[in-house]
């Protein structure tokens, strides 16, 4: 079964480090979201994606955040300067029209 | 507006008992799903139910949906130490264009041996 694939499992990056998470989405899907996880807490909606544009992003997803296509096939998420409190489960998903959304299986972001 | 609170936050029981957990959202729903999560894990889905569903059964899960109340519940029957786990339900809610969820706290599950 298609699944929804992120590297890597774990980033350790020091605190103003730029980092970016990697997400392959099922390859017949056309909306692609990150969504992320403090440890102990909600999963929270980051921002989504469709038609190579942004068509929703919460608060969270400030400028310090960017999401790119850059070749039809992954979709990443890029923190510019993390901060200590960017430390979470970052997870991709994607979902083809009408249907629900696939997990990939999250990237552990430790900022030290 | 805080969409998807679950109850109970925890819930402890024995194997082969029944769990029940619940959600209440705010706002008008497209439709509610349902999650697992195994610690420090990713996101398993486990059932979706649509606005216009009452009740939905998948094997030992069985979701409730009452708009009116605008409320759900997911039951595990005959419960097993394998369904410890996080629970959470996620809603998509109507006028929602990029078809984002929107999740709940979650409720931490233990079944016991």
């Amino acid at each position: 079964e298609p699944e929804v694939t992120q590297t890597p499992s774990h980033q350790v990056t020091q605190m103003g480090q730029e980092v970016i998470l990697r997400c392959v989405p099922i390859s017949n899907h056309l909306y692609f979201y990150w969504y992320r996880q403090i440890l102990g807490q909600k999963v929270e909606f980051l921002v989504s994606f469709y038609n190579n544009e942004i068509s929703e992003k919460s608060e969270i997803f400030d400028d310090q955040f960017s999401v790119e296509r850059p070749d039809g096939s992954n979709f990443t998420l890029k923190i510019r300067s993390t901060k200590l409190e960017d430390s979470a489960m970052y997870f991709c998903a994607s979902r083809p029209p009408r249907a629900t959304q696939y997990f990939g299986p999250g990237t552990r972001l430790t900022v030290l | 507006s805080q969409q998807g609170e679950e109850d109970p936050q925890a819930l402890s029981i024995q194997e082969g008992e029944n769990a029940t957990m619940n959600c209440s959202y705010k706002t008008s729903i497209n439709n509610l799903q349902w999650y697992r999560q195994n610690s420090g894990r990713g996101l398993v889905h486990l059932i979706l139910i649509r606005s216009n569903e009452r009740e939905k059964h998948s094997g030992r899960l069985r979701v409730t949906l009452d708009t009116s109340k605008k409320s759900s519940s997911l039951l595990i029957t005959a419960s097993r130490a394998a369904d410890t786990a996080s629970y959470f339900c996620a809603t998509d809610q109507i006028y929602n264009q990029g078809g984002k969820l929107i999740f709940g706290q979650g409720t931490e599950l233990s079944v016991k041996p």
